[in-house]
């Protein structure tokens, strides 16, 4: 069981904005720097957010992350159909559980 | 171009070994961390493990310890994944992804931790 909770789903039409949240501990998100992956169904992850709000190159910016506390999210603005696919944040975590972690993921859909 | 190209699908009985490859292409795979991550059938991402090909320190998540083996041949740039004994439990689609520390920009060079570059993803069955 993960120690990064995620929302297990989230939607949208295209164009609208959705957000994903990743709740966490002192001893994960509250320590460490958050990345997020995106998982288009029978692929491999893709980075798409690295240093809680840093897009790699060829990401496109209606993709944004921010951190706060032991709270990451991740926001996609102007929702687009090839947005459908499971996203999962990850940061290490000092516990027993460590010392890397991913998220439990978010479905998104676009309706 | 950075590659890393994992072995073909595996189908294998319970009790059997097994040891899955990960080729790196493109840059000095020495000087980078190499990641495995299990995906069980619908289910999501976990961290199995790590190895540093440059001297062959590796770290285990604690659910793995025991469980495979990480290695890595430097001569050939591949790192690897075995099971001594399978189990139906560990049908599974298996990643390795190359671990990035520090980039650098026109600004200077940062600190960081993320996986950039992931393999295609080796499926092992285990049929029970």
């Amino acid at each position: 069981q993960s120690v990064l909770t995620q929302p297990p789903s989230a939607s949208g039409t295209p164009g609208q904005r959705v957000t994903i949240s990743c709740s966490g501990s002192s001893s994960n998100i509250g320590s460490y720097t958050v990345n997020w992956y995106q998982q288009v169904p029978g692929t491999a992850p893709k980075l798409l957010i690295y240093d809680n709000d840093q897009r790699p190159s060829g990401v496109p910016d209606r993709f944004s992350g921010s951190k706060s506390g032991t709270s990451a999210s991740l926001a996609i603005s102007g929702l687009q159909s090839e947005d459908e696919a499971d996203y999962y944040c990850t940061t290490w975590d000092d516990s027993l559980n460590g010392p890397y972690v991913f998220g439990t993921g978010t479905k998104v859909t676009v309706l | 171009e950075v590659q890393l190209v994992q072995s073909g699908a595996e189908v294998k009985k319970p009790g059997e070994s097994l040891k899955i490859s990960c080729k790196g292409s493109g840059y000095m795979f020495t000087s980078y961390w190499i990641a495995w991550v299990r995906q069980m059938p619908g289910k999501g991402l976990e961290w199995m493990g790590s190895i540093y090909p440059g001297d062959s320190d590796i770290k285990y998540s604690p659910s793995f310890q025991g469980q495979v083996t990480i290695s890595a041949d430097k001569s050939t740039n591949t790192a690897y994944l075995q099971w001594s004994s399978l189990r139906a439990s560990d049908t599974a689609m298996y990643y390795c992804a190359r671990r990035i520390l520090a980039y650098c920009t026109a600004d200077g060079c940062l600190n960081t931790d993320h996986f950039d570059y992931w393999g295609q993803g080796t499926l092992v069955t285990v049929p029970s």
